[in-house]
């Protein structure tokens, strides 16, 4: 069975700073996606940014990036210049095969200090 | 182009009653899915519907049930509430079967049994 693996519960930042969430995973499959998803406050689950594991080439979007380490199966997500808005629950999701649906990590709480 | 919108936000339920939560996926979406939230559990996947037929389910007693209409409109149910059933109840749409590359959340159905 694949397992998703968010060792970090908590984490923080100091604003306009760079941090970087941990995530490891575990699978047999050789055609699966990966993602990071925020959710806030208001419970909204935001999908922030997706690797296709076949892609050698880690995955940006804006001050967003992940770190892919196809054989180690391990996907950090960094954040650069931290923003007060950032802060929020971060899940690590695995999704592999035909299977439709998402396996979460448990999330790491990240704050953002101004 | 709308969101996911589930209905109703808040729910307060007494234990041993049913209960129906829906959730309409955006326009052209025909696969919808429905996760279950909770500060023990996390986030678990309930089941996948796409052309109003269960694709997926994941682990959860038969008082958990589902449904899609032709318009992609999907309802789930809980039969016989339990405590342990209050949590986060959270629908995900996307455009085809087992295609959780790109799902897209709703606000959630915030479900409290007493």
């Amino acid at each position: 069975a694949q397992t998703v693996t968010q060792s970090q519960p908590e984490m923080s930042v100091q604003e306009a700073e760079t941090v970087t969430l941990s995530c490891t995973y575990d699978t047999s499959e050789s055609d699966y996606y990966l993602f990071w998803y925020k959710q806030p406050p208001s419970r909204q689950m935001i999908l922030v940014i997706r690797q296709e594991a076949y892609k050698q080439q880690n995955a940006t979007e804006n001050r967003f990036s992940v770190n892919f380490q196809k054989a180690a199966k391990s996907f950090s997500l960094k954040i650069s210049d931290s923003q007060l808005g950032d802060a929020a629950m971060y899940f690590c999701a695995y999704s592999g095969g035909s299977q439709g649906n998402l396996i979460f990590g448990k999330g790491t709480k990240l704050s953002v200090k101004p | 182009k709308a969101g996911v919108t589930q209905t109703p936000r808040y729910l307060i339920k007494t234990r041993g009653q049913q209960v129906t939560l829906s959730c309409s996926p955006i326009s052209g979406h025909r696969s919808v899915s429905w996760y279950q939230q909770t500060p023990g559990q996390g986030l678990q996947f309930l089941f996948e519907y796409f052309s109003e037929t269960q694709r997926n389910k994941g682990n959860f007693p038969g008082r958990f049930s589902g449904r899609q209409f032709s318009n992609s409109r999907s309802e789930m149910n809980v039969s016989t509430l339990e405590l342990g059933d209050s949590a986060l109840y959270l629908c995900a749409s996307s455009l085809g079967a087992g295609t959780a590359r790109m799902a897209f959340f709703g606000q959630g159905t915030r479900l409290t049994v007493v």
